[in-house]
């Protein structure tokens, strides 16, 4: 049992390059969501997919693209890397939408460096 | 908004003894769940412990407890008998009653273990 599958674990790109972030997930969750973690900044919220077809934007939106591809996959995509999306990223999922005291499964994370 | 703040960025705590994490937070909702993560040097992001607003007992998970006082916004979280693997950063989040599902992290404390 997988769980919630980032790829990749780590990666280094240039300043303007692009690339996406994959996760996928084997619980039939429906909600997935991005976040971004930075030193002193704990984790912030970059888009989520409350459910498969919708998504939205967090708290840190810009730079970024999301694909809910279908309900297994969601992808994060940065067009033109910049030196300030160095960051972990981290996928989460929730069973469903409209709360219950769930808490999310996460998948192990991204490091990112740009450079 | 919602607002989680965490107030020790860095706490220090001796093999066997207890330590309290502080947490407090803002919102207006009545509705909603406070939770705790762990994040040990790998990475991943583990679930401590969760707690709902409308029940008024605190939450207990084997050697963690939760202090949750709802007219204050306060939600720390209580280690007993600490243990070497103990040592790990810290998030308190705060998570809505909505549909979203959308997670608010505080900025973490990160916890050493002294043996």
């Amino acid at each position: 049992n997988a769980g919630v599958t980032q790829t990749p674990k780590f990666q280094v790109l240039k300043t303007g390059q692009s690339m996406t972030l994959q996760c996928a997930q084997d619980m039939n969750h429906n909600s997935m969501y991005w976040y971004r973690q930075d030193p002193g900044m704990g984790l912030r919220l970059i888009y989520y997919s409350a459910s498969e077809g919708t998504t939205d934007k967090g708290e840190v939106p810009n730079g970024y693209n999301v694909s809910r591809l279908n309900k297994r996959e969601f992808s994060l995509r940065l067009e033109s890397a910049a030196p300030s999306q160095t960051s972990v990223y981290f996928c989460a999922t929730h069973p469903r939408q409209g709360g219950g005291g769930y808490g999310y499964t996460f998948g192990s994370g991204t490091r990112l460096t740009v450079v | 908004a919602q607002t989680v703040t965490q107030s020790q960025p860095e706490m220090s705590v001796q093999e066997a003894e207890t330590v309290t994490l502080s947490c407090t937070y803002d919102t207006s909702e009545s509705d909603y769940y406070l939770f705790w993560y762990k994040q040990p040097p790998s990475r991943q992001m583990i679930l401590v412990i969760r707690q709902e607003a409308y029940k008024q007992q605190n939450a207990t998970e084997n050697r963690f407890s939760v202090n949750f006082q709802k007219a204050a916004k306060s939600f720390s979280l209580k280690i007993s008998d600490s243990q070497l693997g103990d040592a790990a950063m810290y998030f308190c989040a705060y998570r809505d009653g909505g549909a979203t599902n959308k997670l608010i992290f505080g900025t973490g404390t990160l916890l050493a273990v002294q043996p």
